[in-house]
């Protein structure tokens, strides 16, 4: 099925591990977007990727590192997880045209950080 | 910098009834998009509704509508004959710079939580 695919579901680290969350899309979408949900928080742009080539900064980036590898795909690192990101994390995609369908969403990684 | 504003952290209604759910935002960038998500308790993210700032008239979707008030820079979420399976956390999210769609940024509200009573 057509969408943006987040790899793994689930995740626990302990403090000071790095590890890579993976995301993927089929739609053929310029942008693509990383965001991580706290409670009462809503959600945070962490990086966002305008076009394949371009990374840029989002609210929250400090602890993280993106790659847009080429237009599907778009990854999140974590160089030395701390607690703090325990987290819910999103990826996302769009392209714009005539209709706005809205941003398509990733079914999100649930990260905890012990 | 783009600002969103969700003021009401949950909400009831009645089933059957219309419910209104706030959203005050801040842009000062003539053109922009406004959009609504449902996230449901399962965690994932349903787009619902987008308006423009230069439509001229009020997005519609089904039983989801939007009233947007430029001026007040508003863009609240009405749901009409509200259902149990709209019980979820409701975000607005902004985008700037829609005409040169160069892959903006979406920032959202804190959310607010429906609860639909039967």
């Amino acid at each position: 099925n057509a969408g943006v695919t987040q790899t793994p579901k689930f995740q626990v680290l302990k403090t000071g591990q790095s590890m890579t969350l993976q995301c993927a899309q089929d739609m053929n979408h310029n942008s693509m977007y990383w965001y991580r949900q706290d409670p009462g928080m809503g959600l945070r742009l962490i990086y966002y990727s305008a076009s394949e080539g371009t990374t840029d900064k989002g609210e929250v980036p400090n602890g993280y590192n993106v790659s847009r590898l080429n237009k599907r795909e778009f990854s999140l690192r974590l160089e030395s997880a701390a607690p703090s990101q325990t987290s819910v994390y999103f990826c996302a995609s769009i392209s714009l045209g005539q209709r706005i369908y809205g941003y398509t969403f990733g079914s999100g990684t649930r990260l905890t950080v012990v | 910098a783009q600002k969103i504003t969700q003021t009401q952290p949950g909400m009831f209604v009645q089933e059957k009834e219309a419910v209104t759910l706030d959203c005050t935002y801040d842009t000062s960038d003539p053109s922009y998009g406004l959009f609504w998500y449902k996230q449901p308790s399962s965690g994932e993210m349903i787009f619902l509704i987008y308006q423009g700032s230069y439509d001229q008239q009020n997005a519609t979707e089904g039983r989801y509508s939007l009233n947007f008030q430029k001026a007040r820079k508003s863009a609240n979420l009405v749901i009409s004959a509200s259902q149990l399976g709209d019980s979820a956390m409701y975000f607005c999210a902004m985008r700037e710079d829609m005409i040169y769609n160069q892959g903006g940024k979406l920032i959202f509200g804190q959310g607010t939580e429906l609860s639909v009573k039967p």
